[in-house]
């Protein structure tokens, strides 16, 4: 069964700076999906990047970008020039690659605190 | 992107009884999730809808206590049965857009007192 694990139950950050946040998974599989996805307050679930396994480039929306590295099954996500909007829980996931209906597995989520 | 639209947001319900939380969406997907997340905690699936046939349910969470309707390809409905305080979570909906994309409802925050 696939695991994701992140390791930093919270995370501060100083307004404008950057922060990583890790995860790292444990599969069987070659070809996944990964993501990161950001739940602020409103309990609305976000997603913030995701990740092809078979892709080597490492995804980049704007202020995101992950560190994908596949053999030490590590995932990743940078946060630049934080914002106060960026405080929230982060989640990294799994999801089996073209498997219509495969489930989404979670790490145990990061908190981001931003600091004015 | 889909949207969807999930009720209640919030709910604080006597122990004994039962909840049923919507979920609609505004195009036809095949697949709808239903996920718990316990205070503090990360999110689990507790069941897959699958328009026409019967959820299928993740170890630890059973029909008799968590049934699952899918009457069609953009609505679903998830009831919390004979509550404890222990039911007490977030409960969110998700559906699958495309391949490999995932949006999720904004959340039930239930409550059982």
């Amino acid at each position: 069964a696939q695991t994701v694990t992140q390791s930093q139950p919270e995370m501060s950050v100083q307004e404008a700076e950057t922060v990583t946040l890790s995860c790292t998974y444990d599969t069987s599989e070659s070809d996944y999906y990964l993501f990161w996805y950001k739940q602020p307050p409103s309990r609305q679930m976000i997603l913030v990047i995701r990740q092809e396994a078979y892709k080597q480039q490492n995804a980049t929306e704007n202020r995101f970008s992950v560190n994908f590295q596949k053999a030490a099954k590590s995932f990743s996500l940078k946060i630049s020039d934080s914002q106060l909007g960026d405080a929230a829980m982060y989640f990294c996931a799994y999801r089996r690659f073209k498997a219509a209906g495969n489930k989404l597995t979670f790490g145990g989520g990061t908190r981001v605190l931003v600091k004015p | 992107s889909a949207v969807i639209s999930q009720k209640p947001s919030r709910d604080i319900c006597q122990r004994g009884t039962s909840l049923t939380i919507q979920c609609q969406v505004d195009s036809q997907v095949t697949m709808m999730f239903w996920y718990r997340q316990q205070p503090g905690q990360s999110l689990t699936l507790i069941a897959t809808a699958n328009q026409g046939s019967e959820a299928t349910y993740e170890s630890g969470f059973v029909i008799d206590k968590f049934p699952i309707s899918r009457p069609n390809l953009t609505f679903s409905t998830l009831t919390v049965s004979n509550m404890s305080p222990e039911d007490s979570s977030i409960y969110l909906c998700s559906v699958e857009y495309r391949e490999s994309e995932a949006f999720f409802g904004q959340g039930t925050r239930l409550t059982v007192v």
